[in-house]
C-alpha cells in the first residue's frame, strides 16, 4: 500500500534561516508526490509536485523539494524562511486510483 | 489553480438535523473527492467520484452520502447530524489525466 510519513509534528525555525520539512514515502512503482500547505481555517493549497524528471522541484512561494529515490524521501525546503510561512504542511502520494494519501502533517513555526 | 467552491463555510446545527454541504467546480474536472479533517489533524478520504453517476466510499467510513448528477457538482449529505460529525470537510477535484488535486476552502461543521 502507498503511504507517506512525516516524522516531525512541528518544526521551529528563525526567520531568515533555511527550513526543511521532512517526508518519506513507501510506494510500489514510480511515486507521484505532492506538498500542500494549509493556513488556519483554510483549505489546502498546492505547493509543488514530483512526477518525473529533475529531482529538485521548484514550487510556489519560493519552496522547493528534493526527490531522493535511494532514501525514499521528498523533503520540502526553503532557503530563507518568512514568518508568513508558518502553517501546516502536508506531504501526499497519489495512488494508482488517483486518490491522494496524506501524511499526518507538520506544523511549521517561523519566529521573528 | 482550479476554482472549487464550498458552501457553507461555517455551519452550526442541532443534533438530528439534515444538512448538505455543497461543492462546485467550474473547470470541468471529472474526478472529485471529499476529505474529512479534524482541526490541525490529518486528512481522511471519505468519498470520491470519477464522473457523473459514479460515487465510491473512501478509506474512512462515514455516515454521509454523496451524489454526482452533474459534472460540476458533488454535494455531501448527512441525514441526521450528530456531535461526532463535527469536523472540517474539504472538497477537491482533478482533471482527466491531471496529476494535481485542487482543494476548496473547506466547510466547518459543528453539531451541537
Amino acid at each position: 500500500a502507498q503511504s507517506v510519513a512525516q516524522p516531525e509534528d512541528q518544526v521551529n525555525v528563525a526567520e531568515g534561516n533555511p527550513l526543511t520539512v521532512k517526508c518519506t514515502y513507501s510506494v510500489s512503482g514510480n511515486p507521484y508526490l505532492f506538498w500542500y500547505v494549509q493556513y488556519p481555517n483554510r483549505g489546502l493549497q498546492f505547493l509543488l509536485k514530483y512526477i518525473t524528471g529533475d529531482n529538485l522541484v521548484k514550487g510556489s512561494y519560493g519552496f522547493e523539494a528534493e526527490f531522493n529515490k535511494s532514501q525514499t524521501s521528498f523533503h520540502l525546503k526553503k532557503p530563507s524562511a518568512l514568518v508568513s510561512d508558518s502553517a501546516l504542511y502536508f506531504c501526499a502520494v497519489r495512488d494508482f486510483t488517483d486518490k491522494l494519501i496524506f501524511g499526518t502533517g507538520t506544523r511549521l513555526q517561523v519566529f521573528p | 489553480e482550479a476554482d472549487i467552491y464550498q458552501t457553507p463555510r461555517y455551519l452550526v446545527i442541532g443534533t438530528g438535523k439534515k444538512i448538505t454541504l455543497e461543492c462546485s467546480q467550474t473547470m470541468g474536472h471529472d474526478k472529485m473527492y471529499w476529505y474529512q479533517q479534524d482541526p490541525g489533524m490529518e486528512l481522511h478520504l471519505i468519498h470520491y467520484s470519477y464522473g457523473v453517476n459514479s460515487t465510491e466510499k473512501g478509506d474512512l467510513s462515514s455516515e454521509s452520502t454523496v451524489s454526482r448528477i452533474r459534472t460540476e457538482h458533488f454535494p455531501l449529505t448527512l441525514e441526521s447530524a450528530r456531535p461526532s460529525h463535527t469536523s472540517q470537510y474539504l472538497c477537491a477535484s482533478s482533471s482527466p489525466g491531471g496529476n494535481t488535486i485542487y482543494f476548496g476552502e473547506g466547510s466547518w461543521l459543528t453539531v451541537v
